[in-house]
């Protein structure tokens, strides 16, 4: 059983357009949830994180929203840029124990120039 | 800093080899954590570890052992490789409930 699901294996945008990465959680323990970010052929590396006391966390371009009541999140990128294709992964923990990371199976973003 | 670093890049193996995947990281985290990533999944918990001498298992733990006798290093053992064992293998470490730092990946092909 999935617990942290991304529906949308892919996603394509221009250049300077907004992207929208949606991100559904099934576990109610999970209270603390990071997007990651990935390259071919590198680790994940982070992005931006939220905590479940929170229903938005922004840095920079990058804005993490959270609806605890539908257990959804997603991750606004204004502007989008070329660079900023990659698969992103959604990620949640729980009960403390933030080093045990439950993934979603990744979006890839292409930002078309 | 070096980070978190993997050893090897890549490899292969026959079934029924064994093998160590090393990492180690040079931030002096207590936390430090197995992942594999198999196309088309996100990546998942194979075994972790809260600090030098303690580890558990995490989602999909079966077919690796795993010690930390040091803080720095954290190797994952296959007894007897599986093809189902075929991914890239990931190790991350952190500091409290920050986030996780990831290595660059092992990819293990088993034959």
């Amino acid at each position: 059983d999935q617990q942290v699901k991304q529906n949308s294996p892919s996603l394509s945008v221009q250049e300077g357009r907004i992207s929208i990465l949606n991100c559904d959680y099934t576990n109610s323990m999970f209270d603390y949830f990071l997007w990651y970010k990935k390259y071919p052929a590198e680790g994940p590396t982070f992005l931006i994180s939220i905590s479940s006391i929170k229903d938005k966390n922004e840095d920079g371009r990058f804005t993490v929203f959270l609806n605890k009541s539908a257990k959804h999140l997603s991750l606004h990128i204004v502007p989008s840029q070329p660079g900023d294709s990659a698969v992103y992964f959604c990620a949640a923990s729980g009960g403390g124990s933030n080093y045990k990371l439950t993934f979603g199976k990744g979006t890839l973003l292409t930002v078309n120039p | 800093n070096a980070g978190v670093t993997q050893t090897p890049k890549f490899q292969v193996l026959k079934t029924g080899q064994s093998m160590t995947l090393q990492c180690a990281q040079d931030m002096n985290h207590e936390y430090m954590s197995w992942y594999r990533q198999d196309p088309g999944m996100g990546l998942r918990l194979i075994h972790y570890s809260v600090g030098a001498g303690i580890t558990d298992q995490g989602e999909v733990p079966n077919g690796y052992n795993v010690s930390r006798s040091t803080t720095e290093d954290f190797p994952l053992r296959l007894l007897s490789a599986a093809p189902s064992q075929t991914s890239v293998y990931f190790c991350a470490s952190s500091y409290g409930d920050n986030e996780q730092f990831f290595g660059p990946g092992t990819r293990l092909t088993v034959l």
